[in-house]
C-alpha cells in the first residue's frame, strides 16, 4: 500500500510566478490536510479538505493561496504570485474516512518550494 | 485543542530506552494524545496514540497517567536512526477532528 505521494519534491519559482503542489492520498483515504513548515520553524496547519469540499481553511493565508481536492485526481495547493516568504516545505497528510481512532493522519515526504 | 509542554532537547545512549515526557494538564476527556516524529526535515511520521490506557506497538510504548495530565513516550532500544524531533499533540476525538497543532517538540539526540 503506497503511502502519501507528493510532487514535485523540489520546486523553484521566481517571484511573481505560480506554484502548484500536488498530493495523492493513501489508497482508501478521502481526507487531505496541508501543512507548511517555514525554515527553522514548526509545522503549521493550512487547510483540511474532503473530496470536493473544504472543511477547514483557518490556516490559509487570505490571499494568493488556494486548495482543492477534486472528485478525481490529486489534491492541489496553488500559490499565485509567489514571494520569497513562501519558501518553505509543504507537507500533505491523509486520513481514512471512517472516523474513530482510525482517523490518524499519515504524512507525505513534502515539497520544498524555493522562491528566487 | 489542549496545549502540550515538552522539554526542548534530550540525549539518549544508543541501545538504551528513551523516555520522552509530555505535560497536557488541560486535556479534556475526549482528547487523544498523539505522538509524531520528524527526522531531519522529512515528513512527520506517526508513532502512536492513546486516550486513557497505555498503548504499545512495534515502534514505541505510550504511558498515560491516571489523571491524563501527562504522558511518556518510550522507545525501548533507541538507535541512531531514532534521532529526530518528537511531537506530542492532544487532539479532539474523531469525527470532529481536523488539524494537528504542532508545538516545538523535543529534539532527541541518540548518541553512540
Amino acid at each position: 500500500n503506497a503511502g502519501v505521494m507528493q510532487n514535485p519534491r523540489h520546486l523553484v519559482r521566481r517571484r511573481g510566478q505560480e506554484a502548484r503542489l500536488r498530493c495523492s492520498p493513501m489508497k482508501g483515504h478521502s481526507h487531505v490536510y496541508w501543512y507548511r513548515q517555514l525554515p527553522e520553524e514548526g509545522l503549521k496547519f493550512m487547510v483540511y479538505l474532503q473530496k470536493e469540499n473544504i472543511i477547514d481553511e483557518s490556516g490559509m493565508p487570505k490571499e494568493r493561496f488556494s486548495a482543492e481536492f477534486p472528485k478525481e485526481g490529486p489534491s492541489i495547493l496553488r500559490i499565485q504570485q509567489v514571494v520569497r516568504g513562501d519558501s518553505a516545505a509543504y507537507f500533505c497528510a491523509s486520513s481514512p474516512p471512517q472516523g474513530g481512532s482510525q482517523e490518524t493522519q499519515y504524512f507525505g515526504p513534502g515539497t520544498r518550494l524555493l522562491v528566487l | 485543542d489542549a496545549k502540550t509542554t515538552q522539554p526542548t532537547s534530550m540525549d539518549c545512549a544508543e541501545g538504551r530506552a528513551a523516555n520522552l515526557p509530555c505535560n497536557h494538564s488541560t486535556i479534556s476527556g475526549n482528547e487523544y494524545v498523539y505522538w509524531y516524529r520528524q527526522i531531519h526535515s522529512q515528513g512527520p511520521q506517526y508513532i502512536i496514540h492513546g486516550l486513557k490506557n497505555n498503548e504499545t506497538n512495534e515502534m514505541a510504548s505510550l504511558i498515560i497517567t491516571e489523571d491524563r495530565k501527562s504522558s511518556t513516550l518510550i522507545l525501548p532500544h533507541a538507535t541512531l536512526r531514532d534521532t529526530a524531533v518528537y511531537y506530542c499533540i492532544v487532539r479532539v476525538a474523531p469525527p470532529n477532528t481536523g488539524k494537528l497543532i504542532f508545538g516545538q517538540g523535543t529534539t532527541l539526540q541518540v548518541k553512540p
